[in-house]
C-alpha cells in the first residue's frame, strides 16, 4: 500500500505558458500532501504542504502566486507552475503520508515531474 | 528550521566493498527517513527508522535519536547502488510529514 502517482513524468513547455501536475494517493486519503523541488545536483527543498479542503502553506521565500496548490479532495493535489520561465525548470516532486501509522508514518513520494521551460 | 548534515557528500567505491554513511541532525526528531534516489529521479524509500536498528539485505541502519544522529550500512556494494542517498527528518512538533532533506552522498560502485 502507500503508493502516490504524479503525473507527468516529464514534461517541456514555452515560456509563459502554465503547467499543471497532478498528485494522487492511489490506495489512501491524505489530508495533507507536500510539495518539493530539485534542481540538479541539488537537494530537495520543501516548497509548500498542501491541506485538503484549506489554502497551502508556503515556505519562506516560495511565490505564492507563482505556485498554485490545490488539494480539492483527499487523494488530489495539483501544483500550477504560472506563466513559467527558464529558471523554473526543475524536478518537483510531491509525497504523502498515509494515515493509519499514526503521527509518526513514513513518507511515500511521487516518481517526480521533470520540467524544462524552453 | 532543523539542519540536517550528511557525510561523507562523494563516496567512491569498488564493487564488493562496505560503507557506512552518516546523517546528523540538530534537533529532536519524530521521523527519519533514508532514501535512495535513482538516476531517473526516484526516491526509494530505504528506512523509516526514527530509532533503532534496522536491516534490509545487504542495508542496514542504526539511529541514536538520543545523539541526534543516523548510519546507513552497505555491504558488498553493487553496481546497481549507485545514486543520492538521502536522510530526511521530520523535526519533533512539527507538521505530520514535513521532511528536510540533507544534502545527500553521492555513491559511485565501479565493477
Amino acid at each position: 500500500g502507500a503508493v502516490v502517482s504524479q503525473h507527468p513524468s516529464r514534461v517541456i513547455c514555452k515560456s509563459g505558458t502554465s503547467v499543471k501536475i497532478e498528485c494522487r494517493s492511489l490506495d489512501f486519503q491524505a489530508t495533507t500532501m507536500f510539495w518539493y523541488r530539485q534542481f540538479p545536483k541539488q537537494s530537495l527543498m520543501l516548497m509548500a504542504t498542501s491541506n485538503e479542503g484549506s489554502k497551502a502553506t508556503y515556505e519562506q521565500g516560495v511565490e505564492k502566486d507563482k505556485f498554485l496548490i490545490n488539494h480539492a479532495s483527499l487523494t488530489l493535489s495539483t501544483l500550477t507552475v504560472t506563466s513559467a520561465h527558464p529558471e523554473d525548470s526543475s524536478f518537483y516532486i510531491c509525497s504523502a503520508s498515509p494515515p493509519w501509522g499514526g503521527s509518526n508514518s513514513p513518507l511515500h513520494f511521487g516518481n517526480g515531474t521533470r520540467l524544462t521551460v524552453t | 528550521g532543523i539542519q540536517v548534515e550528511q557525510s561523507p557528500p562523494d563516496l567512491i567505491l569498488q564493487e564488493g566493498a562496505n560503507s557506512t554513511l552518516r546523517c546528523n541532525f540538530s534537533d529532536s526528531v519524530n521521523n527519519l527517513q533514508w532514501f535512495h534516489q535513482n538516476p531517473w529521479g526516484q526516491l526509494i524509500n530505504l528506512f523509516y527508522i526514527p530509532s533503532g536498528t534496522k536491516q534490509n539485505g545487504r542495508l542496514s541502519a542504526t539511529t541514536v535519536a538520543t545523539e541526534r544522529y543516523s548510519l546507513l550500512y552497505i555491504s558488498s556494494s553493487q553496481t546497481t547502488d549507485s545514486g543520492v542517498y538521502f536522510c530526511a527528518v521530520v523535526n519533533r512538533g512539527s507538521t505530520l510529514g514535513r521532511l528536510y532533506f540533507g544534502r545527500g552522498t553521492q555513491l559511485t560502485v565501479w565493477p
